[in-house]
């Protein structure tokens, strides 16, 4: 089953525009991170933020997490055409060593 | 290039034909994962190895699939008597520590006609 949810399904925006996708899941939680997937590159890693953590800066991207809400969300700046991907969610559970996928936001970022 | 690879990267084989995969991880990372993912949908967790102990397994892993990690390094996934179903890429990732920041191999796609 997945617990992750992204929002939207896809996106489409302009190149130099800003990217916004959220995640919601359901269960307590280790840390939860991001992950991006290309045809070209399979999946890669981008982000980790553990549940004591509320905001996270890597380049360009910018993640939050609100462990009250069980809400995340990834913020990409000045989108390039080469950010087009899949980007996924996961969850660590407290439970289990399992990580938990959402289905995933496709972004589209048109030159 | 030390990172994760698995072969082969696609397998065509008939229904009722058992099938199996390898998965090489990053040699210092003791953890390995198996994934399986289909179009439009994020991975799902089939099962985890610590070293070689086989510490969870998916529900989705029915009695027709089994992973193994003999010696701690290299992994296997086999399907037995496959069906149209279990058409999907097939995931392998790696890690130092668990859920931990994981590297993925490329996949295997497996298709059954």
């Amino acid at each position: 089953s997945q617990q992750g949810e992204e929002d939207p399904q896809a996106l489409s925006i302009q190149e130099g525009e800003n990217a916004t996708m959220n995640c919601s899941y359901k269960t307590s939680i280790n840390n939860l991170q991001w992950y991006r997937q290309n045809s070209g590159r399979g999946l890669v890693h981008l982000i980790l933020i553990r549940s004591n953590e509320r905001e996270k800066h890597s380049g360009r991207l910018r993640v939050t997490l609100d462990t009250s809400k069980k809400s995340s969300s990834l913020l990409i700046t000045a989108s390039r055409a080469a950010d087009t991907a899949s980007y996924f969610c996961a969850t660590d559970e407290v439970s289990n060593y399992q990580l938990i996928w959402g289905a995933g936001t496709k972004l589209i970022i048109k030159p | 290039d030390t990172g994760v690879s698995q072969d082969p990267r696609h397998k065509i084989t008939k229904r009722g034909q058992n099938v199996t995969f390898r998965c090489d991880p990053i040699s210092e990372h003791n953890r390995l994962y198996w994934y399986r993912q289909t179009l439009g949908q994020g991975p799902e967790f089939l099962t985890y190895f610590q070293n070689e102990a086989q510490l969870e397994k998916s529900r989705l892993l029915s009695d027709r699939f089994s992973a193994e990690r003999p010696k701690g390094s290299f992994s296997t996934l086999e399907i037995q008597r496959t069906e149209q179903g279990d058409s999907a890429m097939y995931l392998c990732a790696s890690s130092l520590l668990v859920n931990d920041e994981q590297f993925f191999g490329p996949g295997t796609r497996l298709t059954v006609l």
